[in-house]
């Protein structure tokens, strides 16, 4: 069974250009979490989709950044304009229902902005 | 406030040495703990986990921790350790609810010395 998968691994961009994360979670898990960690900080929550809708997303920064998974299977998040402190490692992580307690993560995006 | 704690940054250590790894985390009714690792280059894998039952949970790679529930604590412990176990873990907290999204510690990076 494949594990949750990332695209891309890595992106470099400039300042105030934007950028679009992938994030394909386990086949069947219909929750998807995406988390971040700046550099020196630790790993953040950042927003919980289950399926297609939003169940929890107090941990998004600011307006910049837009996470959606339409059709309930993989998502995407896009930062718009991009700033240099959204530098850092984005995971995303999937459980499935009624154990949604145990989250399996994905090799991450390493987003730097110059 | 929800928190998680990992005291020691770095952790270096010799080859077949015993190791321990301390995480703390504010005191909540019920939680659930998880301890991850991320080898160099790659994502987030689990280690182990505690839901409940026995406070004496065993992981992959030779790991294990116990739930101190009169303490907030959750250390993971190896016996011996290898060159491969060279990483850096992560201590997680669920503190219940139908979000589900997951409190980090800061991570620490364990080093293991020929």
């Amino acid at each position: 069974e494949a594990g949750v998968t990332q695209f891309p691994s890595h992106s470099v961009i400039e300042k105030g250009q934007t950028v679009t994360l992938r994030c394909d979670p386990i086949s069947g898990h219909d929750n998807l979490y995406w988390y971040r960690r700046v550099m020196g900080k630790e790993i953040k929550f950042l927003l919980h989709f289950v399926k297609e809708s939003k169940q929890d997303e107090s941990g998004m920064p600011n307006n910049r950044f837009l996470a959606e998974r339409t059709g309930g299977t993989y998502s995407t998040l896009k930062v718009q304009p991009a700033e240099l402190e959204d530098s850092g490692v984005y995971f995303c992580a999937s459980s499935q229902v009624g154990h949604q307690e145990t989250q399996y993560f994905g090799p991450g995006t390493r987003l730097l902005v110059l | 406030a929800q928190s998680v704690t990992q005291l020691d940054s770095q952790v270096p250590v010799f080859e077949e040495a015993p190791v321990e790894l301390r995480c703390n985390y504010s005191s909540s009714v019920s939680v659930y703990l998880f301890w991850y690792v991320q080898y160099p280059n790659q994502g987030l894998q689990l280690l182990l986990k505690y839901l409940s039952g026995s406070t004496l949970v065993k992981g992959i790679n030779g790991f294990e921790a116990e739930f101190n529930k009169s303490q907030t604590s959750f250390h993971l412990r190896k016996p011996s350790v290898h060159i491969s176990d060279t990483a850096e873990y992560f201590c997680a907290v669920n503190y219940g609810g139908s979000q589900g999204n997951l409190i980090f510690g800061k991570g620490t990076k364990l080093s293991v010395k020929p």
